[in-house]
């Protein structure tokens, strides 16, 4: 089955400077990749997602790009703000819709 | 629309005692899932459902039974509570076929002692 890695565990960042995170998959049928952002408490939401025909794709300040030949994806937050804190989760789906998670980036973004 | 839904929000429960996770959507979605958060491991798959009557296990299905009687609900079962069951469970849905974002509810914090 799917195994998605996602690094760092925890990431600590000053205001203004940018965040990445980086997962890695291993199912070669994947074909859609979602990030979610957890806040202490909630559920998750989903932030940005890329499907397997795209490259890159940006929303404001958030930005993914996808490899599929080396299979990684990567989120990439800039001009971080207080308000980015929080745990962030990397996904594959398989051809059934099934999400496999990363395991978790906690973000910290400290004044 | 309400969206997904989640009863109870908390729940304490014995070990060997069952009870019933309730999940329902109300945006006519064909797929259905349930996932179980616990610390450092993110969330993984229990059992999800492509349809009424249709039920098929994920990554962790022991000591979870599922059923899908309807579009709308999709409750989740724990037979006889055991405390490595301690997680917060979410249920999600998502319209027919893959790569369709899926919409988490609020969770269920359950404790079991």
């Amino acid at each position: 089955g799917e195994n998605v890695e996602q690094h760092p565990s925890t990431l600590s960042v000053q205001e203004g400077d940018s965040a990445v995170i980086k997962c890695t998959y291993s199912d070669s049928a994947s074909n859609y990749f979602p990030w979610y952002k957890q806040e202490l408490g909630k559920r998750p939401q989903l932030i940005i997602d890329i499907r397997s025909n795209v490259g890159e794709k940006k929303d404001q300040r958030i930005a993914v790009t996808l490899n599929k030949t080396a299979k990684h994806f990567s989120l990439h937050i800039t001009e971080t703000q207080p308000e980015d804190s929080a745990v962030y989760f990397c996904a594959s789906t398989d051809s059934w819709g099934k999400l496999q998670f990363g395991a978790g980036t906690q973000v910290v973004v400290t004044p | 629309n309400a969206g997904v839904t989640q009863t109870p929000k908390f729940q304490v429960l014995k070990t060997g005692q069952s009870m019933t996770l309730q999940c329902a959507q109300d945006m006519n979605h064909e797929y259905m899932s349930w996932y179980r958060q616990d610390p450092g491991m993110g969330l993984r798959l229990i059992h999800y459902s492509v349809g009424a009557g249709i039920t098929d296990q994920g990554e962790v299905p022991n000591g979870y039974n599922v059923s899908r009687s309807t579009t709308e609900d999709f409750p989740l079962r724990l037979l006889s509570a055991a405390p490595s069951q301690t997680s917060v469970y979410f249920c999600a849905s998502y319209p027919a076929g893959a790569s369709d974002t899926q919409y988490f509810g609020p969770g269920t914090r359950l404790t079991v002692l």
